[in-house]
């Protein structure tokens, strides 16, 4: 199975912040990465696809780059309605593993 | 609209069976692949498969198969996930969710929709 690692596990930001998350798999996966967020009690919620295509919809102080083992997930002005645990997700072979996630909070 | 709606949670013997449903509308629903994912609480998303409602193909993660079942009801856009005997280790919360089409009707790999989650306790 290919190893999806986040960093880091947790952070604390200002509002307006410019937030970076890091998704490191364990081999080659192409721009086969995808950025979910996951608020408290809730199911996730789809933010990017295929690295950097952002969903319909979304905000976009979201947006993704990288490419084979080394991705980022970037919120360019950090809002109160971002505070969430944000996961990778790799669809470049089966079986699809998520990262371990991210938790974000406001400082 | 377009929804995936679970059914509810569940307490339940270790030993015991268990069917949890994910029932789609608002689209197409034989046409997109639907995914389970399980969260333990506290701890990440794990993909345990997903099931084309189509004609019923379904792919498992080694690490779910011979564990779980999925199955699907065109008639009653619904799909299921089932347990023949459970055990502790199944707590969790369970998730379906829809694989993305592009534009061109191609499934990828992410997963736009989601049910609200089925909690599923398994405690003696």
């Amino acid at each position: 199975d290919i190893q999806m690692t986040q960093s880091p596990s947790s952070l604390s930001a200002s509002i307006g912040d410019r937030v970076t998350i890091s998704c490191q798999a364990s081999q080659d996966i192409n721009k086969y990465l995808n950025w979910y967020q996951q608020k408290p009690g809730k199911a996730p919620n789809l933010l990017i696809f295929d690295t950097s295509d952002l969903e319909t919809g979304v905000p976009s102080r979201f947006s993704g780059s990288g490419s084979g083992t080394h991705f980022t997930f970037t919120i360019s002005s950090l809002q109160p309605e971002d505070v969430a645990t944000y996961s990778c997700q790799q669809s470049y072979m089966l079986p699809y593993t998520f990262g371990q996630g991210t938790k974000l909070e406001i400082k | 609209e377009e929804l995936l709606v679970q059914s509810g949670a569940e307490v339940k013997k270790p030993g015991e069976s268990l069917k949890i449903s994910c029932k789609g509308s608002g689209y197409g629903f034989t046409s997109y692949w639907i995914a389970w994912v399980r969260q333990v609480p506290g701890k990440g998303l794990e993909w345990m498969g997903f099931i084309y409602p189509g004609d019923s193909d379904a792919r498992y993660s080694p690490s779910f198969q011979g564990q779980v079942t999925f199955s699907a009801d065109k008639s009653i856009t619904t799909a299921y996930l089932q347990w023949n005997s459970l055990r502790a280790s199944d707590t969790a919360m369970y998730y379906c969710a829809r694989r993305r089409m592009t534009n061109l009707g191609l499934a990828i790999g992410a997963f736009d929709m989601w049910g609200q989650g089925t909690m599923v306790t398994v405690s003696s």
